[in-house]
């Protein structure tokens, strides 16, 4: 068990919705990663935060957005869903600033699907 | 960009040993990771090893890193069938943010 809890365990959204999923940080941590596992596939970074603030954002378009709060929970929010959309969707939190090594400590995880 | 190669699968007899291989571009990589994905979980992280080393011995578990040919291998001792999952090899560059690249996943199923 890592200590990173995340909502909803699975979800079915028809394209075009919105959705919002929910992560809980390990306690102490201080960053929250969210990747996307389409299936067969490994994760892909979407977007990471630290103390609130995006840190850093890979391939995804504008419709994939985050939110950190101030006790380190997230979300992860995406508009005008697509069929391509359906995947697990992880979140990992670690602790930034504290010098090497960099571990993520990921969240069982919420399976999108899209239809 | 950032790509990280790994073969598909792997299937070994219980009390064998499994190697599992990957490869990665980034010659800017400070940290690799291994991690296991069972059925219908997260990732576990297993072990990481720092790009200066050449080597990692956890227990069971054995990290060889050739940097030269940015080249990363995991060997599981005396297999066991709890073994049996997805392995992702992984690597954080240099960059301001903590980006971690995962391969694809090599699948390790062990036979009893």
């Amino acid at each position: 068990e890592t200590g990173v809890t995340q909502s909803p365990t699975h979800l079915i959204k028809t394209r075009g919705q919105q959705v919002t999923l929910r992560c809980s940080s390990q306690s102490g941590h201080n960053t929250v990663s969210w990747y996307q596992q389409a299936l067969g596939q490994g994760p892909q970074f979407i977007f990471q935060y630290y103390r609130e603030e995006e840190n850093g954002r890979g391939n995804f378009p504008p419709r994939f957005s985050g939110l950190q709060f101030p006790n380190y929970s997230s979300e992860l929010n995406v508009n005008a869903l697509e069929l391509d959309d359906s995947a697990l969707y992880l979140c990992a939190s670690s602790l930034m600033g504290q010098g090497a090594p960099y571990e993520q400590y990921f969240g069982p995880g919420t399976r999108l699907t899209v239809t | 960009g950032e790509d990280v190669e790994q073969s598909l699968f792997l299937s070994v007899r219980e009390g064998d040993s499994s190697v599992i291989n990957c490869t990665y571009t980034d010659s800017s990589s400070t940290y690799l990771y291994w991690y296991k994905q069972e059925p219908g979980a997260g990732l576990q992280l297993l072990t990481y090893i720092f790009s200066n080393m050449d080597m990692k011995q956890d227990q069971r578990l054995t990290v060889l890193l050739n940097k030269k040919d940015k080249h990363l291998s995991l060997r599981i001792a005396d297999t066991q069938t709890g073994d049996s999952a997805i392995y992702f090899c992984a690597e954080i560059g240099s960059g301001g943010y903590q980006k971690v690249t995962f391969g694809t996943g090599t699948k390790l199923q062990v036979i009893p």
